[in-house]
């Protein structure tokens, strides 16, 4: 079974841009989670979709959204970049159907680069 | 609150033990897990324990869960030096929807 795939794997932008990040799931996975990892805050949730619904959200601005699709497959977008959202995205799906928790799979990142 | 704590650092010979520990605040806590990250890489699932087990054991890997401490540890058995890594501890709570709460990660060195 193919594992969670994220694209694109590098991006570089400038401060002001806008950007989105895609991820797909784990086939039979309806969870998709997203995650920033940066060297001084580490991993911080971001939020968690679950059949084209946003669950759970972490403490984020609203310039970070996200959306999920009718196959699961999820998209996050960040507006008006600033440098400090430079960081490696993560992605993780699950199964999602205990309403609580699960196991959660992770995909290789997007390493987001703002100049 | 939330908050999930491990120590930075750990060097080890190749060959011995490894054990990372880790403390956790939420007793709330439902899973407890172990993810690895190598270089330039995203997070890979080792291992993890439901919050009302004491042990689990998986091939070279041991998980220890001490509930009234609120203290996890993963003990590596045999260490090689492909085990060279960041190890992530994290805690998922009742109703959080799959969000993970992660420690800082401990950085192995294994040395021959």
């Amino acid at each position: 079974k193919a594992g969670v795939t994220q694209t694109p794997r590098y991006l570089i932008k400038t401060r002001g841009q806008q950007v989105t990040l895609s991820c797909s799931p784990i086939s039979g996975h309806r969870s998709v989670s997203w995650y920033q990892q940066t060297p001084g805050q580490g991993l911080q949730f971001l939020f968690e979709y679950f059949s084209e619904t946003q669950r759970n959200k972490g403490n984020f601005p609203g310039r970070f959204s996200g959306r999920q699709f009718s196959n699961s497959r999820s998209e996050m977008n960040v507006s008006t970049l600033e440098l400090g959202d430079s960081a490696l995205y993560l992605c993780a799906s699950s199964l999602g159907t205990s309403g609580d928790t699960d196991t959660q799979y992770f995909g290789p990142g997007t390493r987001l680069t703002v100049l | 609150g939330e908050d999930v704590e491990q120590s930075l650092f750990l060097s080890v010979r190749e060959g011995d033990s490894s054990v990372i520990n880790c403390t956790y605040t939420d007793s709330s806590s439902t899973y407890l897990y172990w993810y690895k990250q190598e270089p330039g890489a995203g997070l890979q699932l080792l291992t993890y324990i439901f919050s009302n087990m004491d042990m689990k054991q998986d091939q070279r890997l041991t998980v220890l869960l001490n509930k009234k401490d609120k203290h996890l540890s993963l003990r590596i058995a045999d260490t090689q030096t492909g085990d060279s890594a960041i190890y992530f501890c994290a805690e998922s709570k009742v109703g959080g929807y799959n969000k993970l709460i992660f420690g800082a990660g401990t950085r192995l060195a294994v040395h021959p």
